[in-house]
């Protein structure tokens, strides 16, 4: 069982560039979350996906965010034309279907300068 | 508002005695806690949980204790030790979605 991974773990970019972060689940996990954390804050909800279907996403997610799950493994988070307000650490994780326990991938830290 | 509260920022104990982190909630709908650990440049990382049907929930130094009532829970680390010394955040959830909400978290430092 390899864990929840992300990629990259680190992104740097300017105001107004596109970014894409991936997240690869755990393989047997149906459910998957993403979160975005802020210095001093928790972790928030963003959005989450079972299987390929993405069945909620967070006010927090600006019509800038897009995410995906095309086949009901990986996913990809998306943010268009990033602000300094962007800055954060996004987390994905994941579950089982019908279970409480979420596992963390280690994180995606953007900065955007 | 915070639906989940952490209202110590940080703690600091010594090693070998017990750490006592607390946590507070106001959503009623909550019917699962959790506390994750995390370290810095990492993910959270599962620790121990409870459902709003127990009060009280042990594994090995971790006991979770759920007063409902209150709306209050905490984790107690006994003994404490130095590997311990992590930011612990308390997590909540309710409903289909099973999405948690997350405490600010505690800074946990646990001094040899």
């Amino acid at each position: 069982d390899t864990g929840v991974s992300q990629d990259p773990r680190h992104k740097i970019t300017k105001r107004g560039q596109n970014v894409t972060f991936r997240c690869d689940p755990i393989s047997e996990h149906n459910r998957l979350y993403w979160y975005r954390q802020t210095l001093g804050q928790g972790p928030e909800f963003l959005t989450y996906f079972q299987n390929e279907a993405q069945l909620e996403k967070s006010r927090l997610l600006s019509d800038r965010f897009s995410a995906e799950r095309p086949k009901g493994s990986f996913s990809t988070l998306e943010i268009q034309r990033t602000e300094q307000g962007d800055s954060a650490m996004y987390l994905c994780a994941s579950s089982p279907v019908a279970a409480y326990t979420q596992y963390f991938g280690p994180g995606t830290r953007l900065t955007v300068l | 508002d915070q639906q989940v509260k952490q209202n110590s920022p940080s703690l600091s104990v010594q090693e070998g005695r017990i750490s006592i982190l607390n946590c507070d909630y106001t959503n009623s709908m909550f019917d699962y806690f959790l506390w994750y650990k995390k370290y810095p440049a990492e993910g959270p990382t599962f620790l121990i949980s409870i459902s709003s049907i127990k009060d009280k929930n042990e594994d090995g130094r971790f006991t979770v204790f759920l007063n409902k009532s209150a709306k209050h829970l905490s984790l107690h680390i006994v003994p404490s030790q130095p590997g311990d010394s992590a930011v612990y955040f308390c997590a909540a959830s309710g409903g289909s979605n099973y999405k948690l909400t997350f405490g600010k978290g505690t800074l946990l430092t646990v001094n040899p």
